[in-house]
């Protein structure tokens, strides 16, 4: 079956580290896109890339990097820079034309502890 | 003003009830809308794309009013699984964002027995 995979689906992660998150696409689609949501709150844009080995920051990028090295995959590292990581992490992803929709991974909730 | 605005929920209705949603967007070249449902801790889910014909699809009905640059979702005969948040989302045009979605922060529904 086609679709979006996220892992891990929760993750713990210690002040001071780096963690990344996977996001893995088998629909051929050209972009992918990062996204935060905070409780109550709407989702943010982190990153986007459009095609491989581009991509551009969103609205949040500060404290997060990210790799787009093959078609299929867009890890994001959420960095020590990231002051407040504690989130729910959605990957996306579109074909590359506006019209069209995105569909969501099931996404990955981050706890610093 | 945030590029997309939607009503502030939350919205608690009984079953059977109908209720709508509105959405307001600020870039008049924006070119298409979607409605995304979101569960609980779960990832958003598309629930209907927004023509602007108006469109309708079992017991919800989705309209675009380009004058007035509002969207609006209207559910009618509210089951207890329509309790959801309900997220507008609009892609604007092509050029340098192409591809980046624009999402409201969401309206919250509870349907109640």
């Amino acid at each position: 079956d086609g679709g979006i995979t996220q892992s891990p689906k929760y993750l713990f992660r210690k002040e001071g580290q780096n963690v990344t998150l996977s996001c893995e696409q088998n629909l051929n689609h050209d972009a992918m896109y990062w996204y935060r949501q905070d409780p109550g709150q709407g989702l943010r844009l982190i990153y986007y890339s459009q095609i491989v080995n581009d991509f551009q920051k969103g609205d949040i990028a500060e404290g997060y990097s990210v790799s787009r090295e093959k078609k299929e995959s867009f890890p994001l590292t959420v960095t020590s820079a990231q002051k407040n990581p504690t989130a729910f992490y959605l990957c996306a992803s579109s074909p590359r034309t506006y019209e069209t929709e995105a569909f969501f991974g099931q996404g990955t909730r981050l706890t610093v502890v | 003003r945030k590029e997309v605005e939607q009503d502030p929920g939350p919205f608690n209705v009984p079953e059977g009830a109908t209720v709508a949603f509105n959405c307001t967007y600020s870039n008049s070249a924006s070119q298409s809308f979607f409605w995304y449902r979101q569960d609980c801790r779960k990832e958003p889910k598309l629930l209907m794309s927004v023509y602007s014909s108006g469109n309708e699809d079992g017991r919800f009905t989705a309209q675009l009013n380009r004058a007035s640059q509002y969207i609006s979702l209207l559910i009618r005969d509210s089951k207890l699984s329509d309790s959801a948040t309900y997220l507008c989302v609009v892609n604007p045009l092509g050029g340098t964002n192409a591809g980046k979605s624009t999402f409201g922060d969401g309206t919250t529904l509870t349907v109640k027995p």
